[in-house]
């Protein structure tokens, strides 16, 4: 069936480094993927998102790649603060939400 | 925050009995998609309803039903409970046919205690 693999499962850096998640989709109808960051005790908060027609995105700190042939997709977030500390979430989906597959979640710890 | 609303906050049943989840869908959305989330694990789809009607379902069995009401609220039903049935519940609402219509917000989820 439908799968979204997400790595690692646990990230810890340096406050102003940079964090990298991978996630791999196997649905090839997959042609939205966005990204959730969920903090302890909350829903998941759309922080981006990406369309299959497009193959990179950034919003300030934060930014997607996709590659749609290989079905890899990456959050990159760049200068790191404590506050960025969650566990974060992929997702692959089509046909307007319907069938949504999540990651497995990275949780990711920024240390001051 | 996204303004989809979730009631109650948390909940304790016991094994067999059956529980009902409301969630109120942002202003503008007329689809709402239920999600299970077990504790360290990812979202899990249970299903989606628009118009009123089942718009697709995950794998769950037939115990999990919902309900959209005219104004886009919805609700999720679970009868028979199950200990595996303790998890968090989102519910995620989105706009379909607007444009974009695959973004979901997500509440704040109901937490279910089954002992």
């Amino acid at each position: 069936g439908e799968n979204v693999e997400q790595h690692p499962s646990t990230l810890s850096v340096q406050e102003g480094d940079s964090a990298v998640i991978k996630c791999t989709y196997s649905d090839s109808a997959s042609n939205y993927f966005p990204w959730y960051k969920q903090e302890l005790g909350k829903g998941p908060q759309l922080i981006i998102d990406i369309r299959s027609n497009v193959g990179e995105k950034k919003d300030q700190r934060i930014a997607v790649t996709l590659n749609k042939t290989a079905k890899h997709f990456s959050l990159h977030i760049t200068e790191t603060q404590p506050e960025d500390s969650a566990v974060y979430f992929c997702a692959a989906s089509w046909g307007g939400g319907f069938k949504t597959i999540f990651g497995a979640g990275t949780r990711l710890f920024v240390k001051a | 925050e996204t303004g989809v609303t979730q009631s109650p906050t948390h909940l304790i049943k016991t094994r067999g009995q059956q529980v009902t989840l409301r969630c109120s869908s942002q202003s503008g959305h007329n689809t709402v998609s239920w999600y299970q989330q077990a504790l360290g694990q990812g979202p899990q789809f249970i299903f989606q309803y628009y118009r009123e009607e089942e718009n697709g379902r995950g794998n769950f069995p037939p115990r999990f039903s919902g309900l959209q009401f005219p104004n886009y609220s919805s609700e999720l039903n679970v009868n028979a409970l199950e200990l595996d049935d303790s998890a968090l519940y989102l519910c995620a609402s989105s706009r379909l046919g607007g444009g974009g219509g695959e973004t979901q917000y997500f509440g704040p989820g109901t937490r279910l205690l089954v002992l």
